[in-house]
């Protein structure tokens, strides 16, 4: 079984400030990664996704993941964030085999992005 | 457009009344699923079917229940809602493989009294 754990509930940051969002992630298997932002009342969209190769992964608006096998981590990063930025991320992972592709989500980080 | 759309996005309804939530893509997918989604406990499986008339129970099934007779729509049903089935409401849609992104409708928040 797989299981995802986003390590802060709320990080609050400053606009154009750095920013981290951490997950960790238990697997006895290999898996895909994933991150997903949600905008406030809005579905959620796929910020960027880890599957082989280089272990950093760009995605959009600028953010980016490393995935780290040997700390089972896949932290998210933005050099300098947006206001519009300010929204609820969220990690997860899901096994090759499964060909259902059933997504492990992990608790979610609110990010606000205060002026 | 390529999205997935849900009706209705907001609902109140009383414990219960039976209840359809519908969900429908427009993208040709094969895999649908439903989750929740709850404070402090991100997103939950509730079903997912991988194409049509072939449906299976995600990590939380109970009380609801699912049907794909078409691949574009995959409508969740609450036959007796109770208050503990309060929560956002998601479907997404893929195509078949791990790799590939899932695309999520807009949200349905459940309200059960």
């Amino acid at each position: 079984a797989q299981s995802v754990t986003q390590l802060d509930s709320q990080v609050p940051v400053f606009e154009e400030a750095p920013v981290e969002l951490r997950c960790n992630y238990s697997s006895s298997v290999s898996v895909y990664l994933f991150w997903y932002v949600q905008y406030p009342n809005q579905g959620l969209q796929l910020l960027l996704k880890y599957l082989s190769g280089s272990t950093l992964v760009k995605g959009i608006n600028g953010f980016e993941a490393e995935f780290n096998k040997s700390q089972t981590s896949f932290h998210l990063r933005k050099p300098s964030v947006h206001i519009s930025d300010t929204a609820e991320y969220f990690c997860a992972v899901t096994p090759p085999y499964n060909q259902g592709g059933k997504l492990i989500f992990g608790q979610g980080t609110e990010l606000s992005v205060k002026p | 457009e390529a999205q997935v759309t849900q009706n209705p996005r907001y609902l109140i309804t009383v414990t219960g009344k039976k209840l359809t939530v519908t969900c429908s893509q427009n993208m040709n997918h094969e895999y649908m699923s439903w989750y929740r989604q709850d404070p402090g406990l991100g997103l939950r499986q509730i079903y997912y079917s991988m194409n049509v008339e072939v449906t299976d129970k995600g990590d939380v099934p109970e009380g609801y229940k699912v049907s794909r007779k078409e691949k574009r729509n995959f409508p969740l049903i609450l036959e007796s809602p109770s208050p503990n089935q309060t929560s956002l409401y998601f479907c997404a849609s893929m195509f078949q493989r791990s790799t590939d992104t899932q695309y999520f409708g807009p949200g349905t928040r459940l309200t059960v009294l």
